[in-house]
C-alpha cells in the first residue's frame, strides 16, 4: 500500500523555538496534504489543507502565522511550528491523496505515524 | 462541538466473539462515513466505509451498519483476531469535499485469546 513518511515521530522544544515537521508520500504523487492535530482525549482536528504550489487553506481558529505549512513538491508538505508554546503541545498528523486516484475518493487517504511534539 | 462522538473509549472481547464498535454523530448532512485502525506507532489505515444511501457495507469480517434517523453506525468485526486489536476511529465527511473528515475519539479495542 502507499506510504506516508513523517518526521520526526517525537520533538521535545524549548518554548519559543520553531519546530518543523515533514510529511513525505514515498511511492505516490500528492497534491493535496491535510494537517491534523490530536489532544489528549479528543478527536484528530482538521488543521489545515496544503495544495502543491499554491497557499494553504487553515480551518477556521487555526493561526497560519503560527503554523506555517510549505507544499513545495509533490510529494513534500511540511509544517512549522513558529515560536512554539506549551499549549501547542499535541499530537500532529499528516495525510495524503494519491493525484492519481478520483479526488472523492477519501479512502485513499493515507497517513503519517504522526509526531508527538511537547513544548517545554 | 464534537459532531462525531464515540462514547466508549475501550472495549474488550475474547477472541472469536463479536466486536461492536459504535459511533454517533450530530450532523444530518453527513453523507459519507469511514472506519479507520491505527496501531501504536503507526497512523491510521483506511479499514471500511459507507454511503448514506446504504444502511450496510460488507467486507470480510467487517460490517459496518448506517442508521441515518439515529445517526449512528456501528463496525462489527466476525470473529474478533488478536490482530484486530488497535484503536478504531469513525469519521464523517461530505460527497464532495472529501478531504474535510470529522473525526471521532477513537475506541481502543482489546481483542483476548
Amino acid at each position: 500500500g502507499a506510504v506516508v513518511s513523517q518526521h520526526p515521530s517525537w520533538v521535545i522544544c524549548k518554548s519559543g523555538t520553531s519546530v518543523k515537521i515533514e510529511c513525505r508520500s514515498l511511492d505516490f504523487q500528492a497534491t493535496t496534504m491535510f494537517w491534523y492535530r490530536q489532544f489528549p482525549k479528543q478527536s484528530l482536528m482538521l488543521m489545515a489543507t496544503s495544495n502543491e504550489g499554491s497557499k494553504a487553506t487553515y480551518e477556521q481558529g487555526v493561526e497560519k502565522d503560527k503554523f506555517l505549512i510549505n507544499h513545495a513538491s509533490l510529494t513534500l508538505s511540511t509544517l512549522t511550528v513558529t515560536s512554539a508554546h506549551p499549549e501547542d503541545s499535541s499530537f500532529y498528523i499528516c495525510s495524503a491523496r494519491d493525484a492519481g486516484l478520483p479526488q472523492t475518493t477519501n479512502e485513499k487517504l493515507f497517513f503519517g505515524s504522526g509526531t508527538q511534539l511537547s513544548v517545554l | 462541538d464534537q459532531q462525531v462522538k464515540q462514547n466508549s473509549p475501550s472495549l474488550s472481547v475474547q477472541e472469536g466473539r463479536i466486536s461492536i464498535l459504535n459511533c454517533d454523530y450530530t450532523n444530518s448532512m453527513f453523507d459519507y462515513f469511514l472506519w479507520y485502525k491505527k496501531y501504536p506507532a503507526e497512523g491510521p489505515t483506511f479499514l471500511i466505509s459507507i454511503s448514506s444511501i446504504k444502511d450496510k457495507n460488507e467486507d470480510g469480517r467487517f460490517t459496518v451498519f448506517l442508521n441515518k434517523s439515529a445517526k449512528h453506525l456501528s463496525l462489527h468485526i466476525v470473529p474478533s483476531q488478536p490482530g484486530d486489536s488497535a484503536v478504531y476511529f469513525c469519521a464523517a465527511s461530505f460527497t464532495g469535499t472529501a478531504s474535510k473528515l470529522t473525526f471521532g475519539t477513537g475506541t481502543r479495542l482489546q481483542v483476548t485469546l
